[in-house]
């Protein structure tokens, strides 16, 4: 049973950085075709895809994002952090992190994501 | 401004069928297979069909995908209460290089 959890923290000032950790099991990041994706929504608002971490370490980062996007993983831990930096409060939503079968190329297993408020 | 075209609402009296469309270009839909998703209120994004037309297990099968060339959509037969949800269609892009979605649609079920 495949299960993803986020965690941090709920409100961040503008320009400050923000570290999003993902917890899951189920799964290993070890494995070949597997990986986690970090997706956000803004209230009221469409998914937006922001990155994704593949088993072999490999990333990807959306282009409109990419200067402020960091994503690693701790494999020990089963975990993945996503750093984004200098927020601002257009960047206030809900950030989700989801399971990625890329043999089937779908995100297949969300978080239940955390919602993260940029205000001073 | 969503990379992928959904229209942003729908609706449909219970016992009706309904479908949603999502269009796209030739570096996502033209070339990946699509998948979309159904968003309850305050929920999580749940997957409800995959590689365009694959349910995943517990899915019943009154929901199906289809897709044809830049262009996917989403059927819902014998629509229920229940089914009143955001629905996003999602694809790999190969230009971008990531994911790209669908700017949701809200189905109201009348």
């Amino acid at each position: 049973q495949i299960t993803l959890k986020e965690s941090g923290p709920t409100l961040v000032k503008p320009t400050q950085t923000l570290t999003l950790t993902c917890t899951f099991s189920g799964f290993s990041l070890r494995t070949i075709g597997v990986g986690v994706d970090w997706i956000r929504q803004p209230p009221g608002k469409a998914l937006e895809w922001l990155a994704l971490i593949y088993w072999d370490d490999d990333k990807r980062y959306s282009p409109s994002l990419k200067s402020r996007l960091t994503v690693t993983k701790d494999t020990s831990k089963n975990q993945v952090v996503l750093r984004m930096t200098n927020m601002d409060p257009v960047d206030t939503a809900t950030y989700y992190c989801a399971h990625v079968n890329w043999n089937q190329v779908v995100i297949d297993y969300w978080g239940q994501g955390t919602l993260v408020t940029v205000s001073s | 401004q969503s990379v992928l075209t959904q229209p942003p609402s729908a609706s449909g009296t219970p016992g009706q069928r309904v479908t949603i469309s999502c269009s796209g270009s030739s570096s996502n839909i033209g070339t990946n297979a699509v998948n979309w998703y159904q968003q309850l209120p305050g929920t999580a994004p749940k997957l409800l069909i995959y590689t365009n037309n694959q349910r995943p297990s517990g899915v019943p099968d009154r929901i199906s995908g289809s897709k044809s060339g830049t262009s996917a959509s989403l059927a819902i037969s014998g629509l229920q209460s229940e089914d009143e949800a955001d629905y996003y269609c999602a694809v790999w892009d190969d230009s971008l290089k990531g994911w790209v979605f669908g700017g949701g649609t809200k189905l109201t079920v009348l």
